[in-house]
């Protein structure tokens, strides 16, 4: 069963900051959360992770709230090629014996 | 660097029939493993290889097998197709077992008539 929930679809102005929430009330402590995004007809992409500290690369930067039960991915700014399925992913398991757990995935629409 | 390479890219077959389905790592990478993405179920584990062994494994039939070879390429294979069987597989692949920073292929889309 999906651990996160996310919106089906959100759109967002092309540089603009795109703010993806994902719902995940069920985690647990050590449990990671994921982002990965899938453009049409390419394999998944790893965007960040984090377990409770906010975490940024060169790519987004990803908010945990205080109680881990939500984070968000933010794209600073935005362009067309960041239109996409992104991916709110949790890590259950332990480190020798784990899992992927993939959300449904929200559809990203980058409008010019 | 090379990225992971997957063949063939598109396979028809039918109902009763065998698959299997080809995965090159990043050179280096020694975990690989396979998703099944359906529109339906979303993208859903089937399996992980670690140098050479089965480490880890979804929800799935024993219809879908996989296995690794020592150079980390790994091969998935199911028997006896079913209509539900149609999806895009993906493989994905890391140099450390407990790093999760995944690589994908484009995967091998999978029609069963």
């Amino acid at each position: 069963d999906a651990k996160t929930t996310q919106p089906p679809s959100m759109d967002c102005a092309e540089g603009r900051a795109a703010n993806l929430p994902c719902n995940h009330s069920t985690i647990s402590g050590n449990e990671y959360v994921y982002w990965y995004r899938q453009i049409h007809s390419q394999g998944p992409q790893y965007i960040i992770h984090g377990l409770k500290n906010n975490e940024t690369n060169e790519m987004a930067s990803l908010i945990i709230t205080e109680d881990r039960k939500s984070s968000t991915l933010i794209l600073p700014h935005a362009t067309l090629r960041d239109t996409a399925v992104y991916y709110c992913i949790v890590r259950v398991g332990g480190d020798s014996n784990y899992q992927l757990i993939w959300g449904a995935g929200t559809k990203l629409i980058i409008k010019p | 660097k090379a990225g992971v390479t997957q063949t063939p890219r598109y396979l028809i077959k039918t109902r009763g029939q065998q698959v299997t389905l080809s995965c090159s790592p990043i050179s280096g990478h020694r975990s690989v493993s396979w998703y099944q993405q359906t529109p339906g179920q979303g993208l859903q584990f089937l399996f992980e290889y670690f140098s050479e062994t089965q480490r880890n494994k979804g929800n799935f039939p024993g219809r879908f097998s996989g296995r690794q070879f020592s150079n980390s390429r790994s091969e998935m294979n199911v028997s006896t197709l079913e209509l539900g069987d149609s999806a895009l597989y993906l493989c994905a692949s890391k140099t450390l077992a407990v790093q999760e920073t995944q690589y994908f292929g484009p995967g091998t889309r999978l029609l069963v008539l």
